[in-house]
């Protein structure tokens, strides 16, 4: 149980084109999603709170014009990057909180190699 | 403000024993992760602390002091699959979690 799948697994798109994303929770609900980058030897870094039903809570300095997240039902959740350029370049990781859990424990998408030429 | 700190990388052998180290200082803190990550995947969940002490699972253990800010895995019988990297995180409340940097371990033969 608790798997998370996202799609595409690799995307390769010129500078200045949108990418789309997309974050699913197979076989639970996720009232909450959350959306990380990590660039090479780095960490996650968190990029922003997904709520089912609501806005996005995004982190400081992220740019929420340029990412735009999307969490229209309990099982998807869609990250847009907007106008694409290189310094976009990254791993972008999803994840899934199931719900009623205490530990709070996150499950995490197989992750979106995403390369801007 | 949040601070994590890992050793970045460390090496061991086949077959032996390694203890990952993991600092903190968080303005809220509500239970420690470790994950592993492979190099070009996501993390894979593998342990969660919330009170102080040792929580054995296989081959992994992690241990918790709070009142230290301190935390580390332990990985008995090493194997060569075990090279990854392994993110320790902290639950600071409101579902958030914060990385540290990770630590490489090589394991050779």
């Amino acid at each position: 149980g608790a798997v998370v799948s996202q799609h595409p697994s690799w995307v390769i798109c010129k500078s200045g084109t949108s990418v789309k994303i997309e974050c699913r929770s197979l076989d639970f609900q996720a009232t909450t999603m959350f959306w990380y980058r990590q660039f090479p030897k780095q960490s996650l870094m968190l990029m922003a709170t997904s709520n089912e039903g609501s806005k996005a809570t995004y982190e400081q300095g992220v740019e929420k014009d340029k990412f735009l997240i999307n969490h229209a039902s309990l099982t998807l959740s869609t990250l847009t990057v907007t106008s694409a350029h290189p310094e976009d370049s990254s791993f972008y990781i999803c994840s899934a909180r199931v719900s009623g859990r205490a530990s709070d424990t996150q499950y995490f998408g197989p992750g979106t190699r995403l390369t801007v030429l | 403000g949040q601070n994590i700190d890992q050793p970045t990388e460390m090496t061991a052998t086949e077959g032996a024993i390694v203890q990952i180290n993991c600092t903190y200082q968080t303005s809220g803190f509500n239970g420690l992760f470790w994950y592993q990550q492979h190099a070009g995947e996501a993390p894979t969940f593998l342990s969660y602390n919330v009170l102080d002490g040792l929580e054995e699972k296989g081959r992994f253990s992690s241990f918790l002091s709070r009142s230290k800010g301190y935390s580390y895995l332990l990985l008995k019988e090493l194997q060569m699959k075990d090279s990854a990297s392994y993110l320790c995180a902290t639950n600071t409340g409101f579902q958030k979690l914060v990385f540290g940097t990770g630590t490489r371990l090589l394991v050779s033969p």
